[in-house]
């Protein structure tokens, strides 16, 4: 079975600093691992993604994430914040074999808040 | 390309009264579709999946139910409402296992 660990519920930057998200996987296949962010009432908006291709994944945004397998991590990072990156940020790990749910589970989110 | 709608973008109900949540998926053929519910601060809490018209699979027993009457379509139902159901509902869709989902805008769903 697999899990998801986003290691802080919330995170405070200043606009302008960089911006460290955490996520750690455990899973029994080669996951492939997403990033997604939610604006208050909106839905979720991918970011980017990992499907076994190059480990460093770049995203919308000017956000990437590393894929680490000797560490079971895929940290999203940003290196200047901006007001507009003020979100709640989810990681999601998947090894489904087919469709529907089984295999797919989601962190339980990151809120990043920007000072000004 | 596609596109996901769910509608209504915001809904207030009293307790004990009926629910449907439309979602509709354009531009793909034969998705997988999901529901979730994120109360006030929380994560996504998966509802029902669906893999083809007809076929539904249920998370978590409570009083809501889901029906795929159409190939893009996906409903979520409920005959009572209760005031634990008040959150945020999220229809999405996927077709590929590992590629990733889709969401909708969500219906922000209040019960009095």
């Amino acid at each position: 079975a697999q899990s998801v660990t986003q290691l802080d519920s919330h995170v405070s930057v200043s606009e302008g600093t960089p911006v460290l998200l955490r996520c750690n996987y455990s899973s029994s296949y080669s996951p492939s691992l997403f990033w997604y962010v939610q604006h208050p009432n909106k839905g979720l908006q991918l970011l980017l993604k990992y499907t076994s291709a190059a480990t460093l994944v770049k995203g919308i945004n000017g956000f990437e994430a590393e894929f680490k397998k000797s560490e079971t991590s895929f940290h999203l990072t940003k290196p200047s914040a901006h007001m507009s990156d003020a979100a709640e940020y989810f990681c999601v790990v998947s090894d489904r074999a087919g469709g529907g749910a089984d295999g797919l589970t989601f962190g339980k989110g990151t809120h990043l808040i920007i000072q000004p | 390309s596609q596109t996901i709608h769910q509608w209504p973008a915001t809904l207030v109900q009293p307790v004990g009264s009926p629910l449907s949540l439309e979602c509709t998926v354009e531009g793909t053929s034969n998705p997988n579709l999901y529901w979730y519910r994120q109360a006030a601060g929380r994560g996504l809490q998966l509802l029902f999946y669906s893999v083809g018209i007809g076929q539904i699979s249920s998370e978590v027993p409570q009083n809501l139910s889901a029906s795929r009457p159409q190939d893009r379509q996906f409903i979520l139902s409920s005959k009572k409402l209760l005031l634990s159901d008040s959150g945020f509902y999220l229809c999405a869709w996927d077709r590929d296992p590992n590629q990733p989902q889709h969401f909708g805008d969500g219906t922000r769903l209040s019960i009095l």
